[in-house]
Formats: structure tokens, C-alpha cells, sequence
């Protein structure tokens, strides 16, 4: 069974709007953590945003926020006012407790439209 | 700010040749870690290092091979290489105290032909 699932292949979005990449994930560890990573074209993964499963808030970094719905297994990636430089390839990504390893999705293409 | 460098960005090689990726990170972190990625497939772990001379088998395995022989380089070998082995390579790289994220490399693009 995977155990991260982005169910979203490809997204378009309008420029200063908001979006929501979706994550789900399946762990039966009580510790874990969950990653977003951007691949531009480029190819190089820049990682986004960490979110551990015992931190209380969401986790945020600057446009970027995790929507962590503990209960239901997802970690939702919501960017803020999009701008055109935000298109790229987004992965999803989760660490299990005590592992070195990370486990990642298959990506969601984002497109940013003016 | 972490650095990890790929020795090629683009390689083209022909089947049955032997392959050698390598992987250079300046941070002295004690994790290295070797993907593939595929459209459709994400990033899949091949093989990864938590020390010099250690090395573990990830996900997807077969028909490669690592080396560790100093800290900072993360060799990815191809013994013989293949044309189901054309994919973009990942080197990343973390410290051991800290798992909140891995640093990647910005690829190689192999071509198998």
C-alpha cells in the first residue's frame, strides 16, 4: 500500500490566489514527520516546510502553510498569494520514527496562470 | 548553507558500461542518501549511508551499488549499466542529529541508450 498518496497529478492556479496541494499518508508509528519539497525545473528539490506529528500548531513558513489533520492521516500544503515562480513540481514527503529514510508521493505539477 | 554537488548534470552512456554518480556534500553530515526519480513514480531510495563504509539498501536496489569511502562523497555505481536505468539521480544528504529534512543535489540526468 502506498504510504503517501498525492492525489492531485497536475493543479492550475491564478496568480495572488491560494492553493491546497493534498496529502494523504498511512504510518502506524506514533512519531513521525512530514515534508514538503519543491522541484522546479530545474531539478533541484528545495525543501518547503517540516511538520512533526507531536507539534501542536501547523506548521508555517512565510506563504507557505501545513494543514495537519492528524486524525485523518493528511498534511494538505497550502501556498498563499501564488506567484508565477511557485510553478513547479511539489512532493510530498514523510520520515518514520527512529528512520533515517524519507518515503515520498508522486507529485503534484503546479502551474501558476497569470 | 548546505551544499551538495552532482558530478554531472547530463551523462549519456551506452548498456553495458560501467557508471559511476557521485555525490559530494560540505557539512560533514553523517547521512547520504541516493534516489531515482520517475515521471509518475515520485523519488524512490536506492541505496543510503549513515557513516563511512556503512551503507543500507533502500526500496529499489538491484542493479546498482554504493560506496562510501570518505565522509563527504556518496558514490552511486551502475556495474552494468541498462536502458531501464535511464532516470534522473538524487544525492541528498542530513546530519544525524537532525531529521527534519534531507539536502538534495541538483541531479543527474541519465541516458541509456
Amino acid at each position: 500500500a502506498q504510504k503517501i498518496t498525492q492525489t492531485q497529478p497536475g493543479m492550475f492556479v491564478q496568480e495572488k490566489e491560494a492553493v491546497t496541494l493534498d496529502c494523504t499518508y498511512d504510518t502506524s508509528d506514533q512519531s513521525y514527520g512530514l515534508f514538503w519539497y519543491k522541484q522546479p525545473s530545474s531539478g533541484e528539490m528545495i525543501f518547503l516546510i517540516y511538520q512533526g506529528s507531536y507539534d501542536e500548531q501547523n506548521a508555517t513558513e512565510g506563504r507557505y502553510s501545513l494543514n495537519f489533520q492528524k486524525a485523518r492521516k493528511s498534511a494538505n500544503l497550502v501556498i498563499s498569494a501564488s506567484q508565477l515562480g511557485d510553478s513547479a513540481m511539489y512532493f510530498c514527503a514523510m520520515r518514520e520514527d527512529g528512520g533515517n529514510k524519507l518515503t515520498f508521493g508522486t507529485g503534484t505539477q503546479l502551474k501558476v496562470e497569470l | 548553507d548546505v551544499k551538495v554537488t552532482q558530478s554531472s548534470r547530463y551523462l549519456v552512456k551506452r548498456t553495458g558500461e560501467k557508471v559511476f554518480l557521485e555525490c559530494v556534500q560540505d557539512m560533514d553530515h553523517e547521512n547520504m542518501f541516493w534516489y531515482r526519480q520517475d515521471p509518475g513514480l515520485g523519488l524512490r531510495l536506492i541505496y543510503f549511508s549513515y557513516d563511512v563504509k556503512m551503507k543500507e539498501k533502500g526500496d529499489i536496489p538491484e542493479g546498482y551499488s554504493v560506496s562510501r569511502e570518505k565522509k563527504e562523497r556518496f558514490s552511486l555505481i551502475l556495474e552494468s549499466a541498462s536502458t531501464n536505468q535511464t532516470s534522473m539521480y538524487l544525492c541528498a544528504s542530513s546530519p544525524a542529529t537532525s531529521l527534519k529534512t534531507q539536502y538534495f543535489g541538483p541531479g543527474t540526468r541519465l541516458l541509456v541508450l
